[in-house]
């Protein structure tokens, strides 16, 4: 089955400056990698996709990049603010199959 | 918010009891998966239900099952709990598509 592995486990950056976060992938069927959110006591929010069809996603200060020859793929945040602190997962599914695996989190914290 | 609600936010039960977690999913959505998420970990999935069908499972025992209903809500059942079934109990709604928004979750103690 599909194994994410996300690094790093525990990011602090100024707020103001970039956070990035990375993931890979085993399953070379896998086309879609979605990032989520997860803020204290409260479930996964939805904040970007990507699917194997694109290289580069942007949503204002979030980018996500997918490199499928590498299995991997990354959340980029510009500017970064307080509110950016929370804990993100990456995750992995293949068309056909909704089951999403994900990684194991960042814990991201940014320091004012 | 996603629309997706789930009740009860909290519960607490003993080992070997039975429990009954419940979702509402999101306005036009038909499929529902569950998801389990211990502590410091990401979700794990348990199974998920389109148009009232199991349709896909995890590596869960066959006391998780689940149920869904014709307006799309649904249930997860879990049997003789366990003290490694406490966690985050998650369900996520979609409409048969990739993206999948989360409730809030449910936090299952067992004792």
């Amino acid at each position: 089955g599909e194994n994410v592995e996300q690094h790093p486990s525990t990011l602090s950056v100024q707020e103001g400056d970039s956070a990035v976060i990375k993931c890979t992938y085993s399953d070379s069927a896998s086309n879609y990698f979605p990032w989520y959110k997860q803020e204290l006591g409260k479930g996964p929010q939805l904040i970007i996709d990507i699917r194997s069809n694109v290289g580069e996603k942007k949503d204002q200060r979030i980018a996500v990049t997918l490199n499928k020859t590498a299995k991997h793929f990354s959340l980029h945040i510009t500017e970064t603010q307080p509110e950016d602190s929370a804990v993100y997962f990456c995750a992995a599914s293949a068309f056909g199959n909704e089951k999403l695996t994900f990684g194991t989190g960042t814990r991201l914290t940014i320091i004012p | 918010e996603t629309g997706v609600t789930q009740s009860p936010t909290h519960l607490i039960k003993t080992r070997g009891q039975q429990v009954t977690l419940r979702c509402s999913s999101q306005s036009g959505h038909n499929t529902v998966s569950w998801y389990q998420q211990a502590l410091g970990q990401g979700p794990q999935f348990i199974f998920q239900y389109y148009r009232e069908e199991e349709n896909g499972r995890g590596n869960f025992p066959p006391r998780f099952s689940g149920l869904q209903f014709p307006n799309y809500s649904s249930e997860l059942n879990v049997n003789a709990l366990e003290l490694d079934d406490s966690a985050l109990y998650l369900c996520a709604s979609s409409l048969a598509s990739y993206e999948q928004f989360f409730g809030p979750g449910t936090r299952l103690t067992v004792l």
